[in-house]
């Protein structure tokens, strides 16, 4: 089955920027999706499709997704960032298609 | 406004059954594609089932298949998980989100706890 894969944790400072990758085979041929979970809430959709937002979502929050890779960009940090963030596709070819990455911890210093 | 209730979890021995419920509102619950997501306590997201806006095809996890059954009644805007066969691993809060375009969860439930334990 498809495979997503995170780094555990991101640490960055207010102001400046996050970036969370999400790895996988040929990902770039794949529609990305990322959401945003704090402590005891459900997951947010914050990007989908690779780059688009849903409406009240900061323009902070951008993605791109090319070959392996696809990322999720954080701009100017707050400290309301801070939270676990996974993405997730949709792999039409298996028999179990949605998958999610393993997740990152955002920690905003 | 959208709304995705969950229900029905609870504290259950391992090998008993359960059934959760998903209520949802504020939108045409028959157009849309449904997923069960779970989280176990500190881990992170497993998606669990999928079915479509008819029904007509369902797919399960390799974790699940065999023992969990996800169904709707679009009559009723509800969806439901009849988990059997539960194990300690199932433990787990339990989210219902629904699928938009290319599969992206644009709303979730707020998650109802299911704990297998003796």
């Amino acid at each position: 089955s498809y495979v997503l894969t995170q780094p555990p944790s991101v640490s960055v400072a207010p102001g400046q920027t996050a970036r969370i990758t999400c790895g996988g085979n040929n990902i770039g041929s794949k529609s990305v999706h990322w959401y945003q979970q704090k402590p005891g809430q459900a997951p947010v959709l914050v990007v989908y499709d690779d780059s688009d937002r849903p409406s009240g979502i900061p323009e902070r929050f951008s993605g791109s997704n090319s070959g392996n890779t696809a990322t999720l960009t954080i701009s100017r940090v707050e400290a309301g960032d801070e939270a676990d963030y996974y993405c997730q596709v949709w792999d039409s070819s298996s028999d179990h298609p949605n998958v999610f990455g393993t997740g990152t911890k955002v920690t905003v210093l | 406004e959208v709304q995705l209730v969950e229900s029905g979890g609870g504290l259950v021995q391992p090998g008993g059954s359960l059934r959760l419920s998903c209520a949802a509102s504020g939108f045409t619950f028959s157009s849309y594609e449904m997923n069960w997501v779970r989280q176990a306590p500190g881990k992170g997201l497993e998606w669990v089932s999928y079915i479509s806006s008819s029904g007509s095809t369902i797919y399960y996890a390799d974790s699940v298949k065999g023992r969990f059954t996800i169904s709707r009644d679009n009559a009723k805007n509800s969806l439901y998980l009849q988990m059997n066969s539960l194990r300690a691993e199932d433990t787990a809060v339990y989210y219902c989100a629904r699928a938009k375009g290319r599969q992206y969860f644009d709303y979730w439930g707020q998650g109802t706890l299911v704990t297998v334990s003796s």
